[in-house]
């Protein structure tokens, strides 16, 4: 299967500061790109999902000047946690899909703790 | 009504028996239909798909599609303590209701597979 890298696997930050996390497709061209969040023991939750070269679409009550994503290419994407704070603390997860492809394949993940 | 649906478990076995995963669905247009396995603390990984009515087998792994039945599942044969995880049933939605062809969950379904 398709590979997807996440980077990095584990951060922790102080509240207030800004976060940055990197989604590489590593064998492939990700046409799009999703973001997820979850917490423990629940399910994973849709933040938003990018196309390389336009902006991303946010869900429902997924603010967008918090979590800011940019997929300037077809094998990158980042999403950045602005002054971040204790309830994003959470396991965020992302997932790429080629053109023509219906498969969607995940990212190792990123575990934030902000404290 | 959830869009998709999964019995939550746990599903327990015992290793060399047979596990019966299901999902049903809601949206008749959805067009692919997807099994993913999360283990704990880990991001989820793609182990089948399958796209038409009837079976496909992979290794110990069957899924079933029923589309009249708007019905999916997964059938782990010789089940293993290692094929202890949560496993999450995902559907793609219809292209034309402008969806960005995005993944809809279930909430997965725990299977502990006893020694």
């Amino acid at each position: 299967g398709a590979v997807v890298s996440q980077h990095p696997s584990r951060v922790i930050c102080k509240s207030g500061t800004s976060v940055k996390i990197e989604c590489r497709s590593l064998d492939f061209q990700a046409t799009t790109m999703f973001w997820y969040r979850q917490f423990p023991k629940k399910s994973l939750m849709l933040m938003a999902t990018s196309n390389e070269g336009s902006k991303a679409t946010y869900e429902q009550g997924v603010e967008k000047d918090k979590f800011l994503i940019n997929h300037a290419s077809l094998t990158l994407s980042t999403l950045t946690v602005t002054s971040a704070h204790p309830e994003d603390s959470s396991f965020y997860i992302c997932s790429a899909r080629g053109q023509g492809l219906g498969e969607q394949y995940f990212g190792p993940g990123t575990r934030l703790t902000v404290t | 009504q959830k869009e998709v649906e999964q019995n939550s478990g746990p599903l327990s076995v015992p290793e060399g028996a047979i596990a019966s995963l299901n999902c049903t669905y809601s949206d008749r247009g959805s067009q692919s239909f997807f099994w993913y396995r999360q283990y704990s603390g880990k991001s989820p990984e793609l182990i089948m798909s399958i796209y038409s009515n009837g079976d496909k087998e992979d290794g110990r792994f069957t899924a079933q599609l029923n589309k009249a039945s708007q019905y999916v599942s997964l059938l782990i044969r010789d089940s293993q303590p290692s094929d202890s995880a949560t496993y999450l049933c995902a559907v793609n939605r219809d292209i034309s209701s402008g969806s960005a062809r995005q993944l809809t969950f279930g909430s997965g379904t725990q299977l502990t597979v006893l020694p």
